[in-house]
């Protein structure tokens, strides 16, 4: 398996909290994407980096941004957790953006209560 | 902005019958299409994908998609499913920009 690893894996939080997930990878990928996946809406895309400090918005990236300083972490912050943002996340990373050889991090369980 | 539709959320099949999935997608450039299966509890594989050339590609397992560009469709087909073949189904497209955007899935159930 890609080294990818995400943390916490699992997490419960109150309305209204900042929540930061971490997603740190040892492939020196140049790609990595976060998802949310939830019933019925599949994966859905809220943000990507194309490298060190570049990063762009996805398809649900309101209330959530991100932050890459460095080639193996890309960090997702919940600005003020709200319900709807309960949720699996998931980290992929991607050597060529291609979509190709995509490897998924094992997900992290988020609880907005 | 780019996008991804499957219609089929849950498709229900006995052993031997035909597959196929649809997939219809938006986007304005070109773009690179894919299939994935998630078998339950696993991550993300890649079935297939469509880069250009011969608008029919092969994947594993049997499966093969149809790229057709007048309809912005990518459908999935196998002829003769099986029991193992019971997983979740996302299409995806992917922009000249890298930015990978599924479809919202469909689940397949076979009936042994």
């Amino acid at each position: 398996d890609a080294g990818i690893t995400q943390s916490p894996r699992h997490k419960v939080t109150e309305t209204g909290t900042p929540v930061t997930l971490r997603c740190h990878q040892t492939e020196n990928h140049r790609y990595m994407y976060w998802y949310r996946q939830d019933p019925g809406h599949g994966l859905r895309l809220i943000h990507y980096s194309y490298g060190v400090k570049d990063t762009d918005k996805g398809e649900v990236s309101d209330g959530y941004s991100v932050s890459r300083s460095k080639t193996e972490d890309f960090l997702l912050t919940l600005e003020s957790a709200t319900s709807s943002q309960t949720s699996v996340y998931f980290c992929a990373i991607s050597t060529l953006g291609t979509g190709e050889h995509l490897h998924f991090g094992n997900g992290t369980r988020l609880t907005v209560t | 902005a780019q996008s991804v539709s499957q219609h089929n959320h849950h498709v229900i099949l006995s052993e031997a019958a035909s597959l196929e999935l649809g997939c219809n997608y938006s986007y304005g450039g070109t773009v690179n299409l894919f299939w994935y299966v998630q078998y339950p509890g696993q991550h993300l594989q890649l079935l297939l994908k469509y880069f250009s050339g011969d608008p029919l590609v092969k994947g594993i397992k049997g499966f093969e998609a149809e790229f057709i560009k007048s309809k912005f469709s990518f459908n999935l087909r196998k002829p003769s499913v099986q029991w193992s073949d019971t997983a979740e189904y996302f299409c995806a497209v992917i922009s000249s920009a890298s930015k990978i955007i599924f479809g919202s899935g469909t689940r397949l159930s076979i009936r042994p």
